[in-house]
């Protein structure tokens, strides 16, 4: 039983639309990250949450951290084809970092 | 300033053998971890290694096992692998580690176990 459940676990749409991939569990975290890997590469940390209710925006990017610190969601507008790449958000736990599965996100021209 | 590296990018191995996969963190980091990256179980960590003590470590087996020397560089060391073994091993660097600081990772190792 993965400790954080993200979904969808894949997600294929065209471009100009909009998503959200969500990030759930029933444990707290202190803090809440999301990153984004490409084929061959490590992943990429693309922002770090830590205040319950906490939003942060990166360009056409929405993060939000939930009020108890259990779940977190990545809103995507106007998704491009460069946003294509698997999305994984992770939870510091008792300073080890838990994965979720991750999103394998599809952006089609 | 240079990144994370992994040596090597590519290993096969057979059942039985032992394994050994180096990291070289970013300059100045003192904080390495490791985590093992496979399709149906994602990434999970293995051990975090802080100033050459092992300082956490996630739920692998003793096969699995690491160090770290003075210049803060890293291996990690399987031994009797098994087929379940093959992933992309991936070792990721910080200033001080444990969710303080972020996290760099490097390519990762693909280790194919036959």
């Amino acid at each position: 039983t993965q400790l954080l459940e993200q979904s969808p676990q894949f997600l294929s749409i065209q471009e100009g639309e909009n998503l959200t991939v969500y990030c759930n569990s029933s444990s707290v975290f202190s803090s809440l990250q999301w990153y984004r890997q490409e084929p061959g590469e490590g992943p990429v940390l693309l922002v770090t949450v830590v205040t319950g209710g906490e939003v942060k925006k990166l360009k056409r990017l929405t993060f939000q951290f939930g009020d108890a610190r259990k779940d977190s969601s990545l809103h995507i507008t106007a998704a491009q084809p460069g946003d294509t790449g698997l999305y994984l958000c992770a939870g510091w736990i008792n300073y080890q970092l838990i994965w979720g599965a991750g999103t394998k996100l599809i952006i089609k021209p | 300033k240079a990144g994370v590296t992994q040596t090597p990018r590519y290993l096969i191995k057979t059942r039985g053998q032992q394994v050994t996969l180096s990291c070289s963190p970013i300059s100045g980091h003192r904080s390495v971890s490791w985590y093992q990256q496979t399709p149906g179980q994602g990434l999970q960590f293995l051990f975090e290694y802080f100033s050459e003590t092992q300082r956490n470590k996630g739920n692998f087996p003793g096969r699995f096992s690491g160090r770290q020397f003075s210049n803060s560089r890293s291996e990690m060391n399987v031994s009797t692998l098994e087929l379940g073994d093959s992933a992309l091993y991936l070792c990721a660097s910080s200033l001080s580690g444990g969710g303080i600081d972020t996290q760099y990772f490097g390519p990762g190792t693909r280790l194919t176990v036959l």
